[in-house]
């Protein structure tokens, strides 16, 4: 079974343009996490998807950052414009509905640079 | 303060040694508890969920007592691959999940 995969693995921008960070989660997983870790801290949640629902987008951090998931497959998280401070490793995480969905199953991690 | 606080590490010990990870957390209606384990680089990967009467899973055992918010990993018989920055991990509702900063493990021959 193929797991969470994330795409692009490395992004490098330069500040004030957009970039657009693309999860598949785990075919059949209802639940769809969105987290980020920047340099020396811990890894912080974003926001949560239930299908195409947003269920608790309460850690995403402006309005610079949006995150879809038309058709409640795959996930995509913009930001835009870019700032410094968004450099970091965004991961994303599938896990399936109920009591099982409480194990989480993360992706690589993209490593986006903003210059 | 933060939410779940995890020992700062790093921690060097011998191969074959036994090592103990602390972890506290500050919400009492927290509902489930993990050990995640990441390696340099990687993405974090479940180690084992921690339940309340405690678990084991082979080498591994994992404790919680809820009145002190209290969670701990022991790892016995400590082998070269078990190099990996560990990551203690509460719910508190289906969405909020917080991460604790992680404690670095360095297992040395």
């Amino acid at each position: 079974e193929a797991g969470v995969t994330q795409f692009p693995s490395h992004s490098v921008i330069e500040k004030g343009q957009t970039v657009t960070l693309r999860c598949d989660p785990i075919s059949g997983h209802d639940n769809l996490y969105w987290y980020r870790r920047v340099m020396g801290k811990e890894i912080k949640f974003l926001l949560h998807f239930v299908k195409e629902s947003k269920q608790d987008e309460s850690g995403m951090p402006n309005n610079r950052f949006l995150a879809e998931r038309t058709g409640g497959t795959y996930s995509t998280l913009k930001v835009q414009p870019a700032e410094l401070e968004d450099s970091g490793v965004y991961f994303c995480a599938s896990s399936p509905r109920g009591l099982a969905g409480y194990e989480q199953y993360f992706g690589p991690g993209t490593r986006l640079t903003v210059t | 303060r933060k939410e779940v606080e995890q020992d700062p590490g790093p921690f060097n010990v011998p191969e074959g040694a036994t090592v103990a990870f602390n972890c506290t957390y500050s919400n009492s209606a927290s509902q489930s508890f993990f050990w995640y384990r990441q390696d340099c680089r990687k993405e974090p990967k479940l180690l084992m969920s921690v339940y309340s009467s405690g678990n084991e899973d082979g080498r591994f055992t994992a404790q919680l007592n809820r009145a002190s918010q209290y969670i701990s990993l022991l790892i016995r018989d400590s082998k070269l691959s078990d190099s990996a920055t560990y990551l203690c991990v509460v719910r508190s509702s289906a969405s909020k999940i917080i991460f604790g900063s992680g404690t670095r493990l360095s297992i040395r021959p």
